[in-house]
This record gives structure tokens, C-alpha cells and sequence, in this order.
């Protein structure tokens, strides 16, 4: 397996357009989550899904941000409109259901 | 409130010293899952070890080890015979059986130096 794939590795916009991050988890695992990494805040985790339902979107800043996981294949992190404070890396990562979770490489977000 | 606190930011050894990193965790669920991760300065992040709330057994893989202790809700990891390329943000990490979700300490920085 290639592991969990995320897309694009780098994005860079201009403040007030849409934003897209893709991700693609393990064949078969059941659990996904979308995790945002800054200096100042660590590792955040936005949302989290079990078998392509959001369990928890508590994380999820504003509604800015949303996130679906229209099959088991495949999730989108939406950002609309994106300001420069959500520069930061966005990580996706996958696991069976308490198990442990492989991450993505990441995708480095700049929002000028 | 944090769940996981990794109480040392950086740390900071020559090479072949031993490092531990500690890890203090908060759950009120009797089920539980503590893991480890370790972030290179290439940025991703790697698994390195899970650990269930019923197995407080130590585990040893290679130059790393673990010392799991309910009694201080404590999961330490320790390197032993440090090398450069250890050099990592290593994150505790820890996952309750009521929701699955993977909650993250601050990290700790450590640089081993040549």
C-alpha cells in the first residue's frame, strides 16, 4: 500500500479564495483525521471520521472550514474564504478503529 | 482540558547519552491507547509504538524503550546511545475506547549533537 496520500504538498493563494486539500487513506481503515500543525498551536485535530461518518468536528475553527468524506477512498478539507491565519501544514492521517494512526506527508498551506 | 502533557520542550544531548522524554496522560476511561510518534525535520510524522491500558508490560525495540506506569498515568520513552539522526519532535499521543480520538502532546524537540 502507498500509504496515506495527501494532495497538493504545497498550496499557496491569495487570502479570500477556496481552498481544496485532498486526501486518500490506507485501503481499509475505517477511521480518518484531518489534523493542523503551527508553532504556536502543535498538532490540532480538526475532524475525525469513522466509516466515512464526522464523529467529532469539535476542532473545526469556523465555518470556513469543512471537511467530507464522500466514500472510504477519499476526504476534502474545504477552507472558504482562507485568510492568512490558516497558514499551516494539514495533515491526514488513517487508522483501523483504536488503532494507530499513519499520517500523510502533509500539505504546507500559505495564504498571503 | 489538555489530556496528554509532555512537560519538556526541548531537549538537548551529545551523542551516545541517553535521553528520556516523559509523557503524563489524563483519562477517566479504563480502555485506553498510548502511542508515540516521531516528527524528523523532514516534517512527517512516524509511528513508533502503541501501547492498551491492560499491558503495562516495558517494551524495548532496539536503542528505544518504553516504561508504561498507570500508577502515574506515565508512558516515558527513552533512547538510549543517542545519535544524530535521532534528532526529532517526538510526540505522546493518546486514544480513549469511548471515542477513538487521537489526541496529541505539545512534543518535545530533541537535538543530539555531534
Amino acid at each position: 500500500d502507498a500509504g496515506v496520500i495527501q494532495s497538493p504538498r504545497h498550496e499557496v493563494t491569495e487570502m479570500g479564495q477556496e481552498v481544496t486539500l485532498r486526501c486518500k487513506p490506507i485501503s481499509g481503515h475505517n477511521s480518518l483525521f484531518w489534523y493542523r500543525q503551527t508553532m504556536m498551536r502543535g498538532l490540532e485535530l480538526l475532524i475525525y471520521f469513522n466509516n466515512n461518518v464526522p464523529i467529532d468536528d469539535s476542532g473545526m475553527p469556523e465555518d470556513r472550514f469543512s471537511a467530507k468524506m464522500p466514500n472510504a477512498s477519499f476526504s476534502t478539507l474545504k477552507i472558504q474564504p482562507s485568510e492568512p491565519r490558516d497558514s499551516a501544514v494539514y495533515f491526514c492521517a488513517s487508522s483501523f478503529v483504536g488503532s494507530e494512526a499513519f499520517f500523510g506527508q502533509g500539505t504546507r498551506l500559505t495564504v498571503v | 482540558a489538555q489530556k496528554v502533557t509532555q512537560a519538556q520542550t526541548e531537549i538537548s544531548v551529545v551523542e551516545k547519552e541517553d535521553v528520556t522524554l516523559d509523557c503524563v496522560y489524563e483519562t477517566r476511561d479504563t480502555t485506553y491507547y498510548l502511542f508515540w510518534y516521531k516528527q524528523p525535520p523532514s516534517g512527517e510524522l512516524v509511528f513508533l509504538i502503541r501501547r492498551n491500558s491492560f499491558d503495562e508490560q516495558n517494551e524495548i525495540s532496539g536503542r528505544y524503550s518504553w516504561n508504561f506506569q498507570k500508577s502515574t498515568s506515565s508512558f516515558n520513552f527513552t533512547i538510549t546511545a543517542s545519535q544524530v539522526v535521532d534528532s526529532a519532535v517526538y510526540f505522546c499521543a493518546l486514544s480513549e475506547a469511548n471515542d477513538y480520538k487521537l489526541s496529541f502532546g505539545a512534543g518535545t524537540t530533541v537535538t543530539v549533537r555531534a
